[in-house]
């Protein structure tokens, strides 16, 4: 089925281990995003990318590092996990910058637990 | 930068009955877009409506609608007719025209909806 595809659904870290969470997106669209989602905090904007090449910072970027490794992939890096990073993630996609507002598609989130 | 703001952390109603969720958003452009997602126990994000700034006629799908107040800032959601199905957590969301696509989420309104 088109979608969003993340990966994995869930994980457990320790302290100071790295990981990298993979987004896939299978609809050419040109824009990815990656959220956190916190309790009582909704979801808040790490990194994103408005076309297959670039990448900027959104709201919460620290710890944090993004590849978009061609217009299909944008995955998310942790380079030394720490327990404020403990949450669930959310990739998404959208069809063209400034576009019509409809088109995101979000994956099913990855939820990561930092011990 | 734009704030989204839920004051309803959880709402409850009855089958059947009607219930609105509020959102008000600090902005100073004239070019925005509005939308309500729905999430599930799936953590799926859901679309449930979307709003266009410049457009004075309020959206509406199927159960769904919305009070947009432009001056004001405001943009509610009033779901009829609530069903089992309606139970999950509603986010209000503002994207800018001008933004490459940048969500900015509120807080979060837990809809609980009894037989």
């Amino acid at each position: 089925n088109a979608g969003v595809t993340q990966t994995p659904k869930f994980q457990v870290l320790k302290t100071g281990q790295s990981m990298t969470l993979q987004c896939a997106q299978d609809m050419n669209h040109n824009s990815m995003y990656w959220y956190r989602q916190d309790p009582g905090m909704g979801l808040r904007l790490i990194y994103y990318s408005a076309s297959e090449g670039t990448t900027d910072k959104g709201e919460v970027p620290n710890g944090y590092n993004v590849s978009r490794l061609n217009k299909r992939e944008f995955s998310l890096r942790l380079e030394s996990a720490a327990p404020s990073q403990t949450s669930v993630y959310f990739c998404a996609s959208r069809a063209v910058p400034q576009a019509p507002n409809y088109g995101y598609t979000f994956g099913s989130g990855t939820r990561l637990t930092v011990v | 930068a734009q704030t989204v703001t839920q004051s309803q952390p959880e709402m409850s109603v009855q089958e059947a009955e009607t219930v609105t969720l509020s959102c008000t958003y600090d902005t100073s452009e004239s070019d925005y877009y509005l939308f309500w997602y729905k999430q599930p126990p799936s953590r799926q994000m859901i679309l449930v409506i979307r709003q266009e700034a410049y457009k004075q006629q309020n959206a509406t799908e199927n159960r769904f609608s919305v009070n947009f107040q432009k001056a004001a800032k405001s943009f509610s959601l009033k779901i009829s007719d609530s069903q089992l199905g309606d139970a999950a957590m509603y986010f209000c969301a503002y994207r800018s025209g001008d933004s490459w696509g940048k969500l900015q989420f509120g807080a979060g309104t837990q809809v609980v909806v009894t037989p």
